[in-house]
């Protein structure tokens, strides 16, 4: 099956300070990435879709400067929250769709967990 | 935002009870899927459901698209502890972006 990988998978920041969370698909192309937040016990929202070599797309009220996205190539999309605050502490999950692929299956990430104190 | 409904949003059982759990929404999906997630994990693809009415068998699970495309249910037959995790079902209306239900946590008592 196809493997998506997310880093780092735990991260503690101070308030104020950028983190960067990578999200690789590893053994196939994904022109689209999409990312999510889950709360606890909670579902998972989508946050944005991330286009290979073009904007992302963010979705109704997730500021697109404080969580910034780049998918500079076809096996990669960063989400970066910049100025993290502790409410930005939440579990973000990547998804890829193989490229060509237009089945609609989504490959999830492990999920990345962000603490900020 | 297409919003999904899930219910119920915690079911907790005896091993080898059957359940149901429904996806229920007001938007037509041209494709639904159903997810497994552990604690601390990323979703499981289970199922992906794309003409109205169709059913699908995975081993003691059952998906069902509604007819209009508008709701779903996933059939668990002899529970078993190993089914525990939060269930979640996700539409899409064109192929595209998904997004998620509310979720249904279920918990397998031994």
């Amino acid at each position: 099956g196809a493997v998506v990988s997310q880093h780092p998978s735990r991260v503690i920041c101070k308030s104020g300070t950028s983190v960067k969370i990578e999200c690789r698909s590893l053994d196939f192309q994904a022109t689209t990435m999409f990312w999510y937040r889950q709360f606890p016990k909670q579902s998972l929202m989508l946050m944005a879709t991330s286009n290979e070599g073009s904007k992302a797309t963010y979705e109704q009220g997730v500021e697109k400067d404080k969580f910034l996205i780049n998918h500079a190539s076809l096996t990669l999309s960063t989400l970066t929250v910049t100025s993290a605050h502790p409410e930005d502490s939440s579990f973000y999950i990547c998804s890829a769709r193989r490229a060509g692929v237009n089945t609609g299956e989504l490959f999830f990430g492990e999920g990345s967990r962000l603490t900020v104190l | 935002t297409q919003l999904l409904e899930q219910s119920p949003q915690f079911l907790s059982i005896q091993e080898g009870e059957n359940l149901t759990v429904y996806c229920n929404s007001s938007s037509v999906f041209s494709s639904l899927q159903w997810y497994r997630q552990e604690p601390g994990e990323g979703p499981v693809l289970l199922v992906t459901v794309v003409t109205g009415g169709e059913v699908k068998k995975l081993k003691r699970l059952t998906f069902q698209f509604g007819d209009a495309r508008k709701d779903s249910s996933l059939h668990i037959t002899a529970a078993q502890p190993g089914d525990t995790g939060l269930y979640l079902c996700a539409g899409s209306g064109n192929f595209n972006k998904f997004y998620f239900g509310s979720g249904t946590k279920l918990n397998v008592k031994p």
